[in-house]
């Protein structure tokens, strides 16, 4: 496609489900980023896709987080039992950096909006 | 550990007004700067990236310069208008990794 997409836009569950999240970055882009950004803070690094390398989680902040990405495309990140201070916006972001560390130019998706009631 | 700071936090400034957001680092050894927008409710969007061998990118009124030595980066918005009101940040990739470190965020309302 033409940008990141991400998907649902908005989610609200109850607390103690689990939840799934999607995005699709843009086409030929080997490297996907997840963050989450909560109301009023910055961006919170999750986890890093590149290729077939194994991801880089040292960003999730508890067991309970996990992300997967298929095919080196779609990313699936998964949140189990979820509780309300995970409410916060999830964004996706691809890159596509065969040029080198000084091309990697990020490219964000809209977010997914997760409210934990 | 890379630190990135920006100043100020928030401003607000009437329409015509030419501006500069500011975005520090702690650690200049980096590869590139990339500065974002994000409105309300959106996600973020590239405006400009600068590589470590650059000293400024220019894109229509925006121009972004780097001085590695200082650890500072600047954005210069010229003749502000209403729709450039959102929050503008920096992200500094750095430190072996493909991971960026992003500032907070400068708050910036331009009113009529």
């Amino acid at each position: 496609g033409a940008g990141v997409s991400q998907s649902p836009s908005n989610k609200v569950t109850e607390k103690g489900k689990d939840v799934e999240l999607r995005c699709d970055p843009i086409s030929g882009h080997t490297a996907l980023y997840w963050y989450r950004q909560s109301l009023g803070q910055g961006l919170e690094f999750l986890i890093y896709f590149q290729g077939n390398s194994a991801p880089d989680k040292s960003g999730l902040p508890s067991d309970r987080f996990s992300a997967e990405r298929t095919g080196g495309s779609v990313s699936t990140l998964t949140i189990q039992r979820t509780q309300q201070e995970d409410s916060a916006v999830y964004l996706c972001a691809s890159s596509s950096p065969t040029g080198g560390r000084w091309y990697n130019e990020q490219f964000f998706g809209p977010g997914t909006r997760l409210t934990v009631l | 550990k890379q630190e990135v700071t920006q100043i100020p936090a928030a401003l607000s400034v009437p329409e015509g007004e030419n501006l500069v957001l500011n975005c520090s680092f702690t650690d200049s050894a980096i590869y590139n700067l990339q500065w974002f927008r994000q409105d309300p409710g959106k996600g973020l969007t590239s405006l400009l990236l600068i590589q470590s061998s650059q000293r400024e990118q220019t894109s229509g009124r925006l121009n972004a310069s780097l001085d590695k030595s200082s650890g500072r980066s600047t954005l210069y918005i010229a003749a502000s208008q209403p729709g450039d009101s959102a929050t503008y940040l920096c992200a500094v990739s750095s430190g072996g990794s493909y991971i960026p470190t992003f500032g907070r965020g400068t708050s910036l309302i331009v009113h009529p």
